[in-house]
């Protein structure tokens, strides 16, 4: 049983550019969570997702963020037009059951913006 | 503060000592969680603790929970080199109306020296 994925594990932008980060669940996970994470820092829940829906979005920040698990394919955190500050890693994780439970995470995408 | 502060945030100490790290939290839980973090890595989950619960173990972990104090306890028994990560409490919220989501804690960074 493959654990949850993420790439790519390093990403490396230029300020104003794009960054696509990936997800692919635990097998029979529906249930998706982004969190962020700053050096030295805890993490910081961003977004709860089940396909084709976003359950939370408490924690994304009003501009430059989406988030998407589409019927297919992986769970995808965008952002556009990255800035210094959005340098952090980033961590995917799932459940079984709702949030409330075990979540399995992934290895995070480490992203650097230049 | 924060909901799900650990203390100490760093613990140093040799191998074969038991080591004991607290979370305190703010509002009323489900359940507590406790999660490691080795450097780079995505998180692990090592216990659920439930708010009816007052203590429960896994191998050489034990945690306690005290609800009318609103923290925890986590100790890690005959310590090894091996055990050296970052730990984390997470709550979750006893009504899913007030967030539907897990709150990490900023963590306790555990040295384990040889």
């Amino acid at each position: 049983n493959a654990g949850v994925m993420q790439n790519p594990r390093h990403l490396v932008r230029r300020r104003g550019q794009e960054a696509r980060l990936r997800c692919s669940p635990m097998k029979g996970h529906s249930h998706v969570y982004w969190y962020r994470q700053l050096p030295e820092e805890g993490l910081k829940f961003m977004v709860y997702l089940q396909k084709e829906n976003i359950i939370d979005e408490s924690g994304m920040p009003k501009e430059r963020f989406s988030a998407e698990f589409p019927k297919e394919g992986p769970s995808i955190l965008r952002i556009q037009q990255v800035v210094r500050g959005d340098s952090a890693a980033y961590f995917c994780a799932s459940s079984f059951q709702g949030p409330r439970y075990e979540q399995y995470f992934g290895p995070g995408t480490r992203l650097t913006v230049t | 503060s924060q909901q799900g502060e650990e203390d100490p945030q760093a613990l140093s100490i040799q191998e074969g000592e038991n080591a004991t790290m607290n979370c305190s939290y703010k509002t009323s839980i489900n359940n507590l969680q406790w999660y490691r973090q080795n450097s780079g890595r995505g998180l692990v989950h090592l216990i659920l603790i439930r708010s009816n619960e007052r203590e429960k173990h896994s191998g050489r972990l034990r945690v306690t929970l005290d609800t009318s104090k609103k923290s925890s306890s986590l100790l890690i028994t005959a310590s090894r080199a091996a055990d050296t990560a970052s730990y984390f409490c997470a709550t979750a919220p006893l009504f899913t109306g007030g967030g539907n989501k897990l709150t990490f804690g900023t963590g306790t960074q555990l040295k384990v020296e040889l």
